[in-house]
Order: structure tokens, then sequence, then C-alpha cells
């Protein structure tokens, strides 16, 4: 399954509602998941299931979709969300696979 | 509180072998599939290999197949990364990372810093 995100890259300011997409080549219902990554530092599980958010995940994550169209919101973003977000399906596997990522920059 | 720690990374020349080692605690490892997941500098996310909690079957991404074989030793909490035959497009940050359940094939929720591997003449 070949995940496709967008945009490649995001540019928003403190505060403002980041909407990143993933889209995967085939249906894979709601097996999917987000992570987070920052410079220098190993990715972290924001959010699997589509929308179930992983322990200690702050609220103003969010995700939904199903099938090939899946959507990771951060409703107000704060100084710690500019970071890279992957997504990665686990629905037809081996491999699992991840998306090119999208970056999200002041 | 859940460590995983990589060791074994370095460089080496095109065509050697390497092993990579992962020890991890603060979990019941038995309960958990573990992977190897790498990531080429400056570039994305690739699942490399799986084992389910309790050993049994690999499973491999397609680059790396019939040439890296993963292991586990339940005994030590231990996991292993046997690379071989190595290509320059090995070169990455090789992460040991804990599946979200014993299954293999699922979400991964726990990373350690990584170990990094360079292949070049």
């Amino acid at each position: 399954v070949v995940l496709t995100q967008s945009p490649a890259t995001l540019s928003l300011s403190p505060g403002e509602r980041a909407t990143l997409s993933c889209r995967a080549s085939q249906g894979i219902s709601t097996y999917l998941a987000w992570y987070q990554q920052k410079p220098g530092q190993p990715p972290r599980l924001l959010i699997y299931d589509t929308s179930k958010r992983a322990t200690g995940v702050p609220a103003r994550f969010s995700g939904s979709g199903s099938g090939t169209a899946f959507t990771l919101t951060i409703s107000s973003l704060e100084p710690e969300d500019f970071a890279v977000y992957y997504c990665q399906q686990r629905d037809n596997w081996p491999p699992l696979t991840f998306g090119g990522g999208t970056k999200v920059e002041v | 509180e859940v460590q995983l720690v990589e060791a074994g990374g370095g460089w080496v020349q095109p065509g050697r072998s390497l092993r990579l080692s992962c020890s991890a605690s603060g979990f019941i490892f038995t309960d958990y599939a573990m992977n190897w997941v790498r990531q080429a500098p400056g570039k994305g996310l690739e699942w490399v290999a799986g084992i389910g909690g309790s050993g049994g079957p690999t499973y491999y991404g397609d680059s790396v197949k019939g040439r890296f074989t993963m292991s586990r030793d339940n005994s030590k909490n231990t996991i292993i990364l046997q690379m071989n035959n190595l290509r320059a497009e090995d070169t990455a940050l090789y992460y040991c990372v804990k599946s979200l359940s014993y299954g293999p094939g699922n979400y991964l929720d726990r990373w350690g810093q990584g170990s990094l591997v360079t292949v070049s003449p």
C-alpha cells in the first residue's frame, strides 16, 4: 500500500489550525496511524486506528477518515507542534508502510 | 519506563556484514512484537523487519529480504538484526521499535534513539 501525504510542507503560525492529508493507494479500512518527529528525535506515536489518541497525546490532535482518505488535524498549533508528521498503515502487510511526511513549519 | 537501547552501528564497506542489537526494559518483553525501522539521512521512515512477541515468523521489507535476519532472545530481552551483503542504500539510522501489541504488523508505540549504519568504500 502506497501512502501519499500532502502537502509536503505546511507553513502556519502558532494558534492556527493544521490539516494534514494521507491518501492510500487502496482501501485500508481504519488501520492508520500518525507519528510526529522532531529534529534529532525518534518518531512518536500520536494517533492509531485513525482516531485513537496514544497515551499522553493532547486533545488538540485528532484524526479522521476511512478507506483511502485520512486527515490529521491540530486544532490550534502550539510552538512544540512544529515538526514532521508521518502516516503509517497496518491493514495490508508486510510491509508496514509510511507516507513520505508533511513538515509543519512556522 | 520503557527503554530501548540500540548498539552495533558504525561504518562498513559494501558487501560486508554488521550486527545490530537492541536491549529492552520497562515492559513485559514477551507480550509485544518488535521491529526495526530505518531512516536514511534527511529522508522518511522505512519499516525493515518485525517479529511477534513469542518469536515465530519474522517479516521483512522487500529491500532487505534475503540479506537481513531479525531474531529475538526473550531470555535476555534483546532483539538482533544481522545485516549481510550491505549496500550503500542501507546507510541509515536504524531504530529498534516496540509494537503496540503482541502480533507483528501493528502500530509502533515506543522507539529507541537509533543506531547509525554507514555503508561506504
